[in-house]
């Protein structure tokens, strides 16, 4: 039920853009994006509810695919302040959140 | 300011020793939970709450357990029956269980 993020890790420079994916194999309720920063707890970054609706937070905006069962996150000219681990949360009908293994963003100057 | 309070920041296990995590929050949220991370891995949940009184168990729930006697206190505790506890333990909350998480800065626990 864990769902499947792609890909593990992506390094950007400053400005460019990225996209992570998260896939799911059952029918999804909800999909949660949180942001880790080294050391750190997770910050709450969007829900997304099923409907396709696409929410933003800064330059980071995300979509939700309920025919492919995907939620996609994308990171629009990247800043530094962009890096962190980026995990995407899913929850079924039990409400039940399941967090998949983590995309780690890296962004150099 | 509103937020959840996780201590201690570090603790050390002995072999055969349980051990318990306090989380608190004055967010008056009615879900809590406990999740374990592991190095480069993602969170797995250990056990939830959604009212007082009530919890469920989670993916991975054995050699743990946990309590919520008050609305705003849920502690974890580490059995001996955990056979490799070492991990960073994060609690976190949320107004229902449909709602954003806001965690703790967590615990990270070692074994001597």
């Amino acid at each position: 039920q864990q769902p499947v993020q792609s890909p593990q890790a992506v390094i950007l420079r400053e400005g460019e853009d990225a996209v992570i994916n998260c896939s799911s194999s059952k029918a999804l309720y909800s999909v949660h994006w949180y942001r880790q920063k080294h050391g750190e707890a997770p910050v709450f970054l969007m829900i997304l509810l099923k409907g396709g609706e696409q929410k933003g937070h800064e330059k980071i905006s995300a979509s939700f695919n309920e025919k492919k069962q995907q939620s996609s996150l994308y990171l629009t000219a990247s800043q530094l302040s962009y890096s962190g681990t980026y995990f995407c949360g899913t929850q079924f009908n039990d409400y039940k959140l399941s967090f998949g293994a983590g995309t780690t963003v890296t962004v150099r100057a | 300011d509103g937020g959840i309070t996780q201590s201690p920041k570090y603790l050390f296990r002995k072999e055969g020793q349980n051990v318990t995590l306090s989380c608190e929050q004055n967010l008056n949220h009615d879900a809590m939970y406990w999740y374990r991370q592991d190095p480069g891995q993602g969170l797995r949940l250990i056990y939830y709450s959604q009212i007082v009184n009530d919890f469920q168990k989670g993916d991975i729930a054995e050699g743990y357990s946990v309590s919520r006697e008050k609305k705003e206190s849920f502690p974890l505790t580490v059995t001996s029956a955990q056979k490799n506890p070492t991990a960073f333990y994060l609690c976190a909350s949320s107004i229902t269980l449909s709602q954003p998480q806001h965690f703790g800065d967590g615990t990270r626990l070692s074994i001597l």
